[in-house]
């Protein structure tokens, strides 16, 4: 089956670094999105990896390791409002994203 | 750019009626549309995906006759909600998948459904 965990929960320092892991196994695969969700907002688009590497935006940078089926996100210079939930989502074969839980940030003065 | 809103974006309706919820892609063209929903806490399940045109492709366990999805241009997609109950309280998501560039979806601002 396909499946993508992720911690449920991290909690960091602000000002601090975060990394949010993510480990995939999916049926095929054409990228991985990070995506960060307030609560009761909507997703919005932080970064997309298909090849291995890291992708460095801003304070944000997301990895992508396809043999390992290993990504994650590294979150710089913690700000209060970087509190929310980071979802992590695998494109398959068949061009649908499969999502994870979800990790739950918690950022404290 | 890339915007997707949603209407309305919180809803309360009595068991038995039926609710509907517009996704509009604002400045571009969707090849394709999908319907979210989100439980408190949870992550997002897709319901169904829509190609302008065509049927609805529903995910398993889904009622195709419950929640009922036409997608009459590359920019409208509506969700109906039919014979609401209050199981299906929720927070339901569209997204959209831009005609040309990379597959990446943007999402609507939600609509939070309450059957009472």
């Amino acid at each position: 089956g396909q499946n993508i965990d992720q911690p449920t929960e991290m909690t960091a320092t602000e000002g601090a670094i975060v990394q949010i892991n993510c480990t995939y196994q999916t049926s095929g695969f054409n990228g991985l999105f990070w995506y960060q969700q307030h609560a009761g907002e909507a997703p919005t688009f932080l970064s997309y990896n298909v090849l291995d590497g890291l992708e460095e935006k801003g304070r944000f940078s997301s990895f992508l390791s396809r043999s390992k089926g290993y990504s994650y996100l590294l979150l710089k210079e913690l700000q209060m409002k970087d509190s929310a939930s980071y979802l992590c989502a695998v494109m398959d074969s068949n061009y649908q994203l499969i999502w994870g839980a979800g990790t739950k940030l918690i950022i404290k003065p | 750019g890339a915007v997707v809103s949603q209407h309305p974006s919180r809803v309360i309706c009595k068991s038995g009626t039926s609710v509907k919820i517009e996704c509009r892609s604002l400045d571009f063209q969707a090849t394709t549309m999908f319907w979210y929903r989100q439980f408190p806490k949870k992550s997002l399940m897709l319901m169904a995906t829509s190609n302008e045109g065509s049927k609805a492709t529903y995910e398993q366990g889904v009622e195709k006759d419950k929640f009922l999805i036409n997608h009459a241009s590359l920019t409208l997609s509506t969700l109906t909600v039919t014979s609401a109950h209050p199981e299906d309280s929720s927070f339901y998501i569209c997204s959209a998948r831009m005609l040309e560039g990379s597959y990446e979806q943007y999402f609507g601002p939600g609509t939070r459904l309450t059957v009472t």
